[in-house]
């Protein structure tokens, strides 16, 4: 089965400073990997997708990147962070028979 | 009209009553539908997952799908408070490699 790691677990960061979250994943290979937002009391909104090494789709504008220089490890970036960044950040894979989508533990961003 | 939606909360039900979470979609060729778990500063937790018509049982849970009707449904047996958590529907087109979550439903059992 797959197990997926994320760190920092908890982050305060300065508007306008930069960002690094990182997510790795092991029991598989090739994954599909996907970066999440979940804003506080929100559903999920999905950032970036990835289908493998330097591919990477991008669901919605904004001041955020995302980069897979390995299989199984996929970055989330910001040059500057913004407040409206803050949020509850989910790495996640798919596997399975039925697709199944498998979250990390997650990052908590707040940016002051 | 939103690509998945769901019935919405919060849902308060009594502890040992049958909890029921609704959702709907709207891309008719969607094949795989799931549902997750969420407890509060927590990741989603998958908790069934369903691709034929008909009722999907796993212990206290039962999924029902319905491709017809574009209906995925989930039944909660003997609701326990530990059950009290966020339930977020999804689906995923097969060929394609997004998954599309509603907006989720917060169900409470009260003791």
């Amino acid at each position: 089965s797959q197990t997926i790691h994320q760190w920092p677990a908890t982050l305060v960061q300065p508007v306008g400073s930069p960002l690094s979250l990182e997510c790795t994943v092991e029991g598989t290979s090739n994954p599909n990997l996907y970066w999440y937002r979940q804003a506080a009391g929100r559903g999920l909104q999905l950032l970036f997708y990835s289908v493998g090494i330097g591919q990477i789709s991008s669901e919605v504008p904004q001041n955020l990147s995302a980069s897979r220089p390995q299989d199984r490890q996929f970055i989330l970036s910001s040059k500057k962070l913004l407040l409206s960044d803050s949020g509850f950040y989910l790495c996640a894979s798919l596997g399975g028979l039925a697709y199944e989508q498998y979250f990390g533990p997650g990052t908590r961003l707040t940016v002051t | 009209q939103k690509e998945v939606e769901q019935n919405s909360g919060p849902l308060s039900v009594p502890e040992g009553a049958i909890a029921s979470l609704n959702c709907t979609y709207s891309d008719r060729v969607s094949q795989s539908f799931f549902w997750y778990r969420q407890y509060s500063g927590k990741s989603p937790e998958l908790i069934m997952s369903i691709y034929s018509n008909g009722d999907k049982e796993d212990g206290r849970f039962t999924a029902q799908l319905n491709k017809a009707s574009q209906y995925v449904s989930l039944l909660i047996r003997d609701s326990q408070p530990s059950d009290s958590a966020t339930y977020l529907c999804a689906v995923i087109r097969a060929s394609y490699d997004k998954v599309i979550f509603g907006p989720g439903t917060s169900l409470s059992v009260i003791p």
